[in-house]
């Protein structure tokens, strides 16, 4: 297999504070990455696709200017929760691919955002 | 718009037992994968089904792929109770804008009780 590392797990901040995830690859480079959000007892809802040197996919309803999303190298992405309220409380998973387009993808650990 | 369907979404079933989780989906796909996520962790790939026919097995899980019938199967055999957890499909599809996407059922949460 191959890791993908996500920092930090868990993460409390006030409302219309910002929050940034990093998502890094530790062991392959990722021209593209993926970031999903899971609401309790839901399944994953991908969020955007990170493009490595281009803008971030963002999927119908996602927010772009609330959900920053840098993909600055092939080993790290990162996604920036802006002006944050309780309702953008949830769990955030990043996922890479190893290889093309199609090839297996790996996730993180994910990322507990609790906003108060 | 690919659509993944998984039923049940909710299992209960004794150790010792046996079951089938299904997992339905709506385009054409010749990868599909099933997660495993317990609470509050991220998801830990079971199987990676990449042809029409492919069986594969790991302990108690035995996972398999009809590309003709869209239709995928995660059978459990003697269930125990460490076999708890949600399971997840998900099918990898083309998503027209330049890369491929994963697009997941909505889980089924299995509880094995003795």
């Amino acid at each position: 297999g191959a890791v993908v590392s996500q920092h930090p797990s868990r993460v409390i901040c006030k409302s219309g504070t910002s929050v940034k995830i990093e998502c890094r690859s530790l062991d392959f480079q990722a021209t593209t990455m993926f970031w999903y959000r899971q609401f309790p007892k839901q399944s994953l809802m991908l969020m955007a696709t990170s493009n490595e040197g281009s803008k971030a996919t963002y999927e119908q309803g996602v927010e772009k200017d609330k959900f920053l999303i840098n993909h600055a190298s092939l080993t790290l992405s990162t996604l920036t929760v802006t002006s944050a309220h309780p309702e953008d409380s949830s769990f955030y998973i990043c996922s890479a691919r190893k290889g093309g387009m199609n090839t297996e993808a790996f996730f993180g650990q994910g990322t507990r955002l609790t906003v108060v | 718009e690919l659509k993944v369907e998984q039923n049940p979404l909710f299992l209960s079933m004794q150790e010792g037992k046996n079951y089938t989780i299904y997992c339905n989906y709506s385009t054409t796909s010749d990868r599909l994968y099933w997660y495993r996520q317990d609470p509050g962790k991220s998801l830990e790939s079971l199987f990676v089904l990449l042809s029409n026919g492919a069986v594969k097995q790991e302990g108690r899980l035995m996972a398999s792929l009809d590309t003709k019938a869209r239709l995928s199967t995660l059978h459990i055999t003697a269930a125990v109770h460490d076999l708890s957890a949600t399971y997840f499909c998900a099918v990898d599809a083309y998503s027209g804008a330049g890369s491929y996407q994963l697009t997941f059922g909505k889980g089924t949460k299995l509880s094995v009780i003795p």
